[in-house]
């Protein structure tokens, strides 16, 4: 069965820090794969999405993420953290075009 | 402006009294799914639509119904709502055979006493 998988429930980094966010897929083809943000209070707000091609896809707010076949992987990354970042991610994969799979999401906390 | 628009956005009701979340949308999407967000759960599919009057049971459908009479809309209908249904609620759309992701609405907590 299709799964994702986010090891990590909560991260705290410093502001300007560099930020990596953990999401493995279970998945026998090459899915659809999905990042979103969730501010508090707020819906869930597409950041990026990797459907084929270039592996290293860029999304808004200066996020980025790498598909990586070998290992089932697709981290969210940001060079530069900003308070503003704080919020909850979730990873999604998508077997096919009309239904999504959510991990369970990381919370990320930013100190200044 | 695309939206998805639920109501309400708060909801606090006592048990067993049947309730009614509504979801809109305007960018004549096919597809349209419900969600509960739970802590430590993730998002689950309750149900979804591929099209009018066209739906199907997702992962926790129970003490759940939907209808799809009109392609904008797709209300979730809790006809005996208990406690375990205190839980944050998303409606999201999509245009189906786009792998665009979905674009959800802004949620309905409800709390069910």
């Amino acid at each position: 069965a299709q799964s994702v998988t986010q090891p990590d429930i909560h991260i705290t980094v410093s502001e300007g820090a560099s930020l990596e966010l953990r999401c493995n897929y279970s998945y026998g083809a090459t899915p659809y794969l999905f990042w979103y943000v969730q501010s508090p209070g707020q819906g869930l707000q597409l950041l990026l999405k990797y459907f084929s091609g270039d592996t290293l896809v860029q999304g808004i707010k200066g996020f980025e993420a790498e598909f990586k076949r070998s290992q089932s992987s697709f981290n969210l990354r940001k060079p530069s953290v900003h308070w503003s970042d704080a919020a909850e991610y979730f990873c999604a994969v998508g077997p096919d075009t009309d239904k999504l799979i959510f991990g369970t999401g990381t919370r990320l906390q930013v100190f200044p | 402006e695309a939206q998805v628009t639920q109501n309400p956005r708060y909801l606090i009701t006592v048990t067993g009294k049947k309730l009614t979340v509504t979801c809109s949308q305007n960018m004549n999407h096919e597809y349209m799914s419900w969600y509960r967000q739970d802590p430590g759960l993730g998002l689950r599919q309750i149900y979804y639509s591929m099209n009018v009057e066209v739906t199907d049971k997702g992962d926790v459908p129970e003490g759940y119904k939907v209808s799809r009479k009109e392609k904008r809309n797709f209300p979730l209908i809790l006809e005996s709502p208990s406690p375990n249904q205190t839980s944050l609620y998303f409606c999201a759309t999509m245009r189906s055979g786009v792998p665009y992701g979905y674009t959800f609405g802004s949620g309905t907590r409800l709390t069910v006493v």
